[in-house]
């Protein structure tokens, strides 16, 4: 069964801590994303990469960095995180061009910032 | 500027009582409108891609339908397992971002 892992379900850090959250992907999927989910306000992008070391930003990218230094892992860095960073991030993946197949997600990461 | 809507917010039924979840979406040259189903605490997991106007698909008690402005999500006879917040996403000629709705959370009493 084609998999998204990602690394946490549950962090809880500090504010200004330099947190780092993990997704691999085992589908050799060339697009891979991470989203913020917040209540009310849906699914938003934050980076996306298609392919190792190319990167772009989505909606949301400011307090943001991303790693892709393998096909497989795709890294979300919180630079200096802060209390409105708490959410669930959620990691996916598509085959080639995004637009014809549905992502593959993982189970999430609920980051809370205290 | 492209928008993805969904409504209702939230949707109560009793089982066995057959329903239509609906999106409304606003995109430059539609590449394809999906719809995902998202259980409490996990990610969203895929049902559907719908490409163009008229298309139906059909899983188990599920039915999606495209229009040029709308898609639908009907339930035929639900069940609780049924339960769960159901998200539609629209992805146009833009590039590689898919917008996705604030989801319809539906909830089958027994």
């Amino acid at each position: 069964d084609v998999k998204v892992t990602q690394s946490s379900r549950y962090l809880v850090k500090r504010t200004g801590e330099k947190v780092f959250l993990e997704c691999v992907q085992d589908m050799d999927h060339e697009n891979m994303f991470w989203y913020r989910q917040d209540p009310g306000l849906g699914l938003r992008l934050i980076y996306f990469s298609y392919d190792v070391k190319m990167k772009e930003k989505g909606d949301i990218p400011e307090g943001y960095s991303v790693s892709r230094e393998k096909k497989e892992r795709f890294s979300l860095i919180l630079e200096s995180a802060s209390t409105n960073q708490t959410s669930m991030y959620l990691c996916a993946s598509t085959p080639g061009t995004g637009g014809y197949y549905g992502y593959t997600f993982g189970s999430g990461t609920r980051l809370t910032v205290v | 500027e492209d928008q993805v809507t969904q409504s209702p917010e939230a949707l109560r039924l009793q089982e066995g009582e057959s329903s239509s979840l609906n999106c409304s979406y606003t995109v430059s040259g539609l590449r394809g409108l999906f719809w995902y189903r998202q259980d409490p605490g996990k990610g969203p997991e895929f049902l559907f891609t719908l490409y163009s106007a008229g298309e139906e698909k059909e899983k188990e008690r599920l039915k999606a339908t495209l229009t040029k402005k709308e898609s639908f999500l009907h339930i035929t006879a639900p069940k609780p397992e049924d339960s769960a917040t159901y998200l539609c996403a629209a992805q146009g000629t833009g590039g590689f971002k898919t917008i996705f709705g604030a989801g319809t959370r539906l909830f089958v009493k027994a």
